[in-house]
């Protein structure tokens, strides 16, 4: 049983279109994030969300808008694709009271051409 | 708030080498402290934590110490094998003690193990 998904697993696109990944989790997790990690293997959080409010908002472009409807959904929206925007996109979850141990997806290679 | 600091790759060993891939922290109290590691392909997974000084977290042959003296938690394994290659990342939980487990990364090494 796959306990954090994601789809797709590779997207490719061109500059100024819009795309959406999602992401599921079946662990009963409250609280589900979004991290870019770029060439150099850099990770970085994006959002955070528990119990469907968004708690994190890291100084990530207004292009980028996370939804989630449900507590088990994340899923992130990019409008007008830019080349700097081509990384791996992971998903990610925890439950809130925990000790901060987090479950990732297995990745979204966004490639923007 | 919460950093981490660690060691810079790529680092490159033989099969059955000894394994020290360095990390330090800077925490306001004493925050539970992690080691993921990313095999090719995959998306990250816990290889060990540790949640109090002088604790140690262990996993795989792998092992780490919570050294509130030194603020670190340095990873260590005594022979590594070629399915260790993998990028290895120490984190911590960013800082306020916030309820919500927002993480701190480390920039990730990257280890090569050759046959």
């Amino acid at each position: 049983d796959t306990a954090v998904s994601q789809t797709p697993k590779y997207l490719v696109t061109q500059m100024g279109n819009d795309k959406s990944i999602k992401c599921e989790q079946n662990l009963g997790h409250d609280t589900m994030y979004w991290y870019k990690q770029d060439s150099k293997k850099f990770l970085k959080i994006m959002f955070s969300y528990n119990n469907k409010e968004l708690i994190i908002n890291e100084t990530v472009p207004n292009r980028f808008s996370p939804k989630s409807p449900d507590k088990a959904h994340l899923n992130l929206h990019i409008n007008s694709l830019e080349l700097g925007d081509s990384a791996v996109y992971f998903c990610a979850s925890s439950r809130v009271s925990g000790r901060y141990e987090q479950y990732f997806g297995p990745g979204t290679r966004l490639t923007v051409t | 708030g919460n950093s981490v600091t660690q060691m810079e790759g790529p680092v490159t060993l033989s099969e059955e080498a000894f394994l020290t891939i360095n990390c330090t922290y800077t925490a306001t109290g004493y925050p539970s402290l992690f080691w993921y590691v990313q095999y090719p392909g995959e998306g990250l997974q816990l290889l060990l934590k540790a949640t109090k000084a002088d604790d140690k977290g262990s996993n795989k042959g792998f092992e780490a110490t919570y050294r509130k003296e030194t603020t670190s938690f340095h990873l260590e394994k005594g022979s590594v094998q070629v399915s260790d290659s993998a990028v290895y990342f120490c984190a911590l939980p960013s800082a306020g003690g916030t309820s919500y487990g927002k993480l701190t990364f480390g920039q990730g090494t990257i280890l090569t193990v050759h046959p």
